[in-house]
């Protein structure tokens, strides 16, 4: 089985900082993908990756960067931590192909900026 | 483009009850579609999928068929659980695979 690991289950962070957090697969996934989870929200897609060095905007980039040195690894990158940036984030995977390959997710970080 | 709809929470419901969470989809293409459980504290496991109409996804006793003329992929169990407790998802992949997008997400709660 596919292995996501978010670096981080819980984080309290200030405003102003940077924040980093960190997505490691085990498995050779070429898609990777940051949401960020918040109540009557739903699932809202932040960043994306298709393959080493290459990063797509999501719906809510603002706010975000991503990096992606590596194939095993994204990281998600907030520049200036805001209030309104507390939330549970989640980082998922998917081999690239067909549409049927589903997701497998971390267990997310959930980010509480004070 | 294409969304997700599915029935807002929270759902609660007696053990052995019969469950059935709505979802409705809107596509230009040919999806597949998930459900995706979030148990507490936790990240979304897939819990079923189908990729083709008429396909009918089934995992630990749940049951969604993909039923293309009315767009929709409703989830149901026959008799559920107090470990069912949880959020459940509707998704679509589009076609190229490369995208999914999430319904708002569904909390069941199950009491004894």
């Amino acid at each position: 089985d596919v292995k996501v690991t978010q670096s981080s289950r819980y984080l309290v962070k200030r405003t102003g900082e940077k924040v980093f957090l960190e997505c490691v697969q085990d498995m050779d996934h070429e898609n990777m993908f940051w949401y960020r989870q918040d109540p009557g929200l739903g699932l809202r897609l932040i960043y994306f990756s298709y393959d080493v060095k290459m990063k797509e905007k999501g719906d809510i980039p603002e706010g975000y960067s991503v990096s992606r040195e590596k194939k095993e690894r994204f990281s998600l990158i907030l520049e200036s931590a805001s209030t309104n940036q507390t939330s549970m984030y989640l980082c998922a995977t998917k081999r690239g192909g067909p549409p049927n390959y589903g997701y497998t997710f971390g267990s997310g970080t959930r980010l509480t900026v004070v | 483009g294409d969304s997700v709809t599915q029935m807002e929470g929270p759902v609660t419901l007696s053990e052995e009850a019969f469950l059935t969470i709505n979802c409705t989809y809107t596509a230009t293409g040919y999806p597949s579609l998930f459900w995706y459980v979030q148990y507490p504290g936790e990240g979304l496991q897939l819990l079923l999928k189908a990729t083709k109409a008429d396909d009918k996804g089934s995992n630990k006793g749940f049951e969604a068929t993909y039923r293309k003329e009315t767009t929709s992929f409703h989830l149901e169990k026959g008799s559920v659980q107090v470990s069912d407790s949880a959020v459940y998802f509707c998704a679509l992949s589009d076609p190229t695979g490369n995208q999914f997008y999430f319904g708002t997400g569904t909390s069941l709660t199950v009491i004894p």
